[in-house]
């Protein structure tokens, strides 16, 4: 089976735009999660997706937003990029929503300038 | 006072002895405790989890779990320079969040 996905690798921007990273869960898998990470706060959980509805949802600002489609494909959406977005963005998958196990995708690498 | 604390480290341990690495977390809530392991530029893995109190033992590691002093521990025996690693403590609170600790880097001195 292949593993998770995630598009672009690497990503700059600027501050202002706005960015959307994709994810592709493995295949059968219906929960997405996603988490930001930097070296200062570490992971942190930005919101957890499951048959196209955002079940959980951490503590970051509107402009970080995300969606799920009908295949379990899930995309994050982050507006007006600020310098402090500058992180990588990892995507897990779970077959259920709850499930014990998650396997993280290798991750969108954005930095904002 | 942070949700997840784990000493960042590094911890430096000989090859072929015993890493010792904690965990301690804030939500009495919390049900499920979960060890990750991150090399140098890639993604987490997981490595075992725990919900019940006592020791769950996997080949050469061993989590702890003590609820009462929520407190969560990962013993890794016969340490090999492949674990040199950052190791992330993660819990999931009753809200089904997964609530992570900054990592502790361990590096397994040949």
């Amino acid at each position: 089976k292949a593993g998770v996905t995630q598009t672009p690798r690497y990503l700059i921007k600027t501050r202002g735009q706005q960015v959307t990273l994709s994810c592709s869960p493995i295949s059968g898998h219906r929960s997405v999660s996603w988490y930001q990470q930097t070296p200062g706060q570490g992971l942190q959980f930005l919101f957890e997706y499951f048959s196209e509805t955002q079940r959980n949802k951490g503590n970051f600002p509107g402009r970080f937003s995300g969606r799920q489609f009908s295949n379990s494909r899930s995309e994050m959406n982050v507006s007006t990029l600020e310098l402090g977005d500058s992180a990588l963005y990892l995507c897990a998958s779970s077959s259920e929503r709850g499930a014990l196990r998650r396997y993280f995708g290798p991750g969108t690498r954005l930095l904002v300038l | 006072q942070k949700e997840v604390e784990q000493n960042s480290g590094p911890l430096s341990v000989p090859e072929g002895a015993i890493a010792s690495l904690n965990c301690t977390y804030s939500d009495r809530g919390s049900q499920s405790f979960f060890w990750y392991r991150q090399y140098s530029g890639k993604s987490p893995e997981l490595i075992m989890f725990i919900y019940s109190n006592g020791d769950k033992e996997d080949g050469r590691f061993t989590a702890q779990l003590n609820k009462a002093s929520q407190y969560v521990s990962l013993l890794i025996r016969d340490s090999q320079p492949s674990d040199s690693a950052t190791y992330l403590c993660a819990v999931r609170g009753g809200n089904e969040k997964l609530t992570f600790g900054t990592g502790t880097r361990l590096t397994i001195i040949p």
